[in-house]
Order: C-alpha cells, then sequence, then structure tokens
C-alpha cells in the first residue's frame, strides 16, 4: 500500500529553524519531492531528493534516507512568509505523485 | 516563459450537472496531471496525460474523465456531480519522458486551480 506520514502542524518563531519530517512506505519509489502551498494558492516546487543524503538550496534544504523511508525539510531563519503548508510526496518510475496530507507551518513574530 | 493556466477559477454547480474544466501547460511541456484537493483527503491523483493518451489513472469513479489535445492542452470532465466533488481541482504540467520517469526533468509545476462548488 501507500502511506506518507507528516506532522499535521508546527509553529516555530521568526528566525527560527523548523524541521519537518516525512515517512513514507510507497511502492515503486523514485524519489521525493517537497512542495509549498500558501493558503488559496497552488502547491509550488522546493525541493527534489532520489539520492540518500542532503540537498541545500538557499534558507531551505532537504535530506532523503531511502533504507529508512524518511525524508526531512529544514527551513533555516524563518520568515513571516514562510507560513504555509509544506507537502512531503513520493514519485514513481512514471512520474506519479502521491501526495502527503501536508504539514502546516506557522511563523510567529 | 508562462506558467500553468487554468479556466475556469471558481465554478458553482448543481448536483446532477457535468462540469469541463481545462488546463494549458507551460511551452514544451506534454505532461498533464490532475489532481483534487479537499481538506479532508488533501491531494488526490485523478490522472496523467501525456501525447494524447491516459498514462496513469488513480482511484476515482468512471464520473471523472479527461483527454489531451495535440497542443498538450488538458480538459477534464465531472459528470453527474454529488455534493462531494465540491473541492480544488489542480492541474501540473512536467515535460514528460516517454517511458522511465527523471525526476529532474519531470519536476511538475502546478497551476493556480479551479474551485468547483457543488450546491
Amino acid at each position: 500500500g501507500q502511506n506518507i506520514d507528516q506532522p499535521t502542524e508546527m509553529t516555530a518563531t521568526e528566525g527560527a529553524i523548523v524541521q519537518i519530517n516525512c515517512t513514507y512506505q510507497t511502492s515503486g519509489f523514485n524519489g521525493l519531492f517537497w512542495y509549498q502551498q500558501h493558503a488559496g494558492e497552488a502547491p509550488t516546487f522546493l525541493s527534489y531528493n532520489v539520492l540518500d543524503g542532503l540537498e541545500e538550496k538557499g534558507r531551505f534544504s532537504s535530506f532523503l534516507s531511502r533504507s529508512k523511508g524518511y525524508s526531512y525539510l529544514l527551513l533555516k531563519e524563518l520568515q513571516m512568509k514562510d507560513s504555509a503548508s509544506y507537502l512531503c510526496a513520493t514519485t514513481d518510475s512514471w512520474g506519479k505523485l502521491q501526495f502527503g496530507a501536508g504539514t502546516q507551518v506557522v511563523v510567529t513574530p | 516563459k508562462a506558467g500553468v493556466t487554468q479556466t475556469p477559477r471558481y465554478l458553482i454547480k448543481t448536483r446532477g450537472q457535468q462540469v469541463t474544466l481545462s488546463c494549458s501547460p507551460i511551452s514544451g511541456h506534454r505532461s498533464v496531471s490532475w489532481y483534487q484537493q479537499t481538506p479532508g483527503q488533501g491531494l488526490q491523483f485523478l490522472f496523467e496525460y501525456f501525447s494524447e493518451t491516459q498514462r496513469n489513472k488513480g482511484n476515482f469513479p468512471g464520473r471523472f474523465s479527461g483527454r489531451q489535445f495535440s497542443n498538450s492542452r488538458s480538459e477534464m470532465n465531472v459528470s453527474t456531480l454529488e455534493l462531494g466533488d465540491s473541492a480544488l481541482y489542480l492541474c501540473a504540467s512536467s515535460l514528460g519522458g516517454g517511458g522511465q520517469h527523471v525526476p529532474h526533468t519531470d519536476t511538475q509545476y502546478f497551476g493556480p486551480g479551479t474551485r468547483l462548488t457543488v450546491l
């Protein structure tokens, strides 16, 4: 079966660091995406991991461990505009995305 | 490059009616995927089209159908609407390989969505 788990909500203060964990059990795994979605808007692409390890992109980093079925998204130097839902999604060899329920990150002043 | 566009942005229908939504992918993208997003179920995959052929299908009833045209534009149709079909319908486009997926080139880019309300 397909199962992707991530926390429902996380709260952090401006300037802090937040780590959003994602565990998955999906068949035909071929990579993991992270998307950001602001309320009422479309998801926007943040990062992609296919090999084990850390991918860094400015304030955002994403990590993958294929053997553990685990990924995390690290948001550094949090800004108010980072308040959004963060979606973890696995992809199979045909590019079919399977999404988690999303983690709502609330950044407080 | 222009992004993915979807029309209409908002739609109100009544039960039993049918609806057609349209999606224009990013220029050069040949794959279009459709998703339904609801507060309770999150983002769920409907189907994917590549070169006018349905390549992947999710677990939705036959009332949900789609097609893709030679210019890669896609439409999805929902017949006999039910209250539970109220949702945000998102399409996403990617370059789309002809066979094995190459994720770095097949990142999906989403359109703004069509908000469908069924009364």
